[in-house]
């Protein structure tokens, strides 16, 4: 059983528009909400990360939006840059246990 | 801090043959992951360890699977005998702990794993 669905699986945006990734979950326990950034040839890598007694976060260019009702979070790149295509990963943890979505891999267009 | 190192970079071997990859995680951080990459399954996670013994090997596919890790600096993930479904990118991670769950894993640059 997927722990954290991740969608689209791939994801082709203009320079400079908004890409957005979506994750779900459903353990109420996971308490910390990492998103990795994965470029070709290379392993993931912390982009940002949320707790969940907060909604947003924001760093530069990326941000991460979290509805703790919907068990929902997102990751926004906003002016998007041919220098972000990557594969992203979210995840989510409680102690012990940590799990990723599947990808997405986004692709910006100049 | 070199960040975790991993060897060989690629591996090419031939099915039945037995192949073993080598981890060297960052100084200081207790826990170490091996995971496993391909376009169908994507990131799984294979055993990881706490202070050198395995926690967790509910991962880990089969019974030809097996990883160690003998002292903080070092770990392998050895399949014996290999087989071409076993072929993947395997990365290994460290992490400095759980605290608050705030456990940010350091991934190395994975080793390509190709078994014809």
């Amino acid at each position: 059983q997927q722990q954290v669905k991740q969608s689209p699986q791939s994801l082709i945006v203009q320079k400079g528009g908004i890409s957005i990734i979506n994750c779900a979950y459903e353990n109420t326990a996971f308490d910390y909400f990492p998103w990795y950034q994965q470029f070709p040839g290379k392993g993931p890598a912390l982009l940002i990360a949320i707790r969940p007694d907060v909604s947003e976060k924001k760093e530069g260019r990326f941000t991460i939006s979290f509805n703790k009702s919907a068990k929902q979070f997102s990751l926004h790149i906003m002016d998007s840059q041919p220098g972000d295509s990557a594969t992203y990963f979210c995840a989510a943890s409680t102690g012990n246990q940590f799990y990723f979505g599947t990808g997405t891999s986004l692709t910006v267009i100049p | 801090d070199a960040g975790v190192i991993q060897s060989p970079r690629h591996e090419v071997t031939e099915m039945g043959q037995e192949v073993t990859l080598r981890c060297k995680p960052i100084s200081g951080h207790d826990y170490l992951f091996w995971y496993r990459q391909t376009m169908m399954r994507g990131l799984e996670l294979l055993i990881y360890f706490n202070n050198n013994v395995p926690i967790d090997d509910s991962g880990m596919p089969e019974d030809r699977f097996s990883a160690k890790m003998p002292n903080a600096s070092f770990s392998t993930l050895k399949i014996q005998p290999s087989e071409p479904r076993d072929s993947a990118v395997y990365f290994c991670a460290s992490s400095l702990g759980w605290e608050g769950s705030y456990n940010e894993q350091f991934f190395g640059p994975g080793t390509r794993l190709t078994v014809l």
